[in-house]
């Protein structure tokens, strides 16, 4: 039983690029999570979303990003002209109720 | 503001030592507890979790310590060996589904 998968797993924008970032949940899990960790820091919640519904994007900042959990196929965490401060690792997790949360391995996003 | 509070920063233990890591939380809406580890680049991975209907759980060398009116909650991690090493965040949720994290510990245990 595959856990959650996130890739690519190393992400190296220039400022001005885009950045997506894909997440396919746990097999059975339709919640899922995205939540972003600077260095040194603990993580911090973007967006909730369940099969194509955001259920809670209190955490996003309201310009450049985006998150969507089509029917089919993956999540995705899309970062619209990067800046140096989007630098960090965005980690993506599922779940089957709302807890427990897996987590994925995360995306660490390098904005030269 | 930090939703939840984690001390300390960094912790050293010698091996066979108990590890002691403390949270503290005010939204009394929490209801769910649950502790992570992680190792340096990786993802954060569930070791543990509590509810506040009960005071202490316990999974082998791992022990959540609840107390309910204090608002706090801690980890202890028994007989610490090296490959404990890692960081620890504690979490806590409240029915809207996301988790807010402490800023986590830094758990060095030497041989």
């Amino acid at each position: 039983n595959a856990g959650v998968m996130q890739n690519p797993r190393h992400l190296v924008r220039r400022r001005g690029q885009e950045a997506r970032l894909r997440c396919s949940p746990m097999k059975g899990h339709s919640h899922v999570y995205w939540y972003r960790q600077l260095p040194e820091e603990g993580l911090k919640f973007m967006v909730y979303l369940q099969k194509e519904n955001i259920i809670d994007e209190s955490g996003m900042p309201k310009e450049r990003f985006s998150a969507e959990f089509p029917k089919e196929g993956p999540s995705i965490l899309r970062i619209q002209q990067v800046v140096r401060g989007d630098s960090a690792a965005y980690f993506c997790a599922s779940s089957r109720t709302g807890h427990p949360q897996y987590f994925g391995p995360g995306t660490r996003l390098t904005v030269l | 503001q930090q939703q939840v509070k984690q001390s300390p920063q960094s912790l050293i233990v010698q091996k066979g030592g108990i590890s002691i890591i403390n949270c503290a939380y005010e939204n009394t809406a929490f209801d769910y507890f649950p502790w992570y580890q992680q190792f340096p680049g990786k993802g954060p991975a569930l070791l543990i979790a509590i509810r506040p209907d009960v005071s202490e759980k316990k999974e082998g060398r791992f022990t959540i310590s609840f107390n309910k009116s204090a608002k706090q909650f801690s980890l202890h991690i028994m007989d610490s060996q090296p490959g404990d090493s890692a960081t620890y965040f504690c979490a806590a949720e409240g029915g809207a589904n996301n988790l807010f994290f402490g800023t986590g510990t830094r758990l060095t245990v030497i041989p």
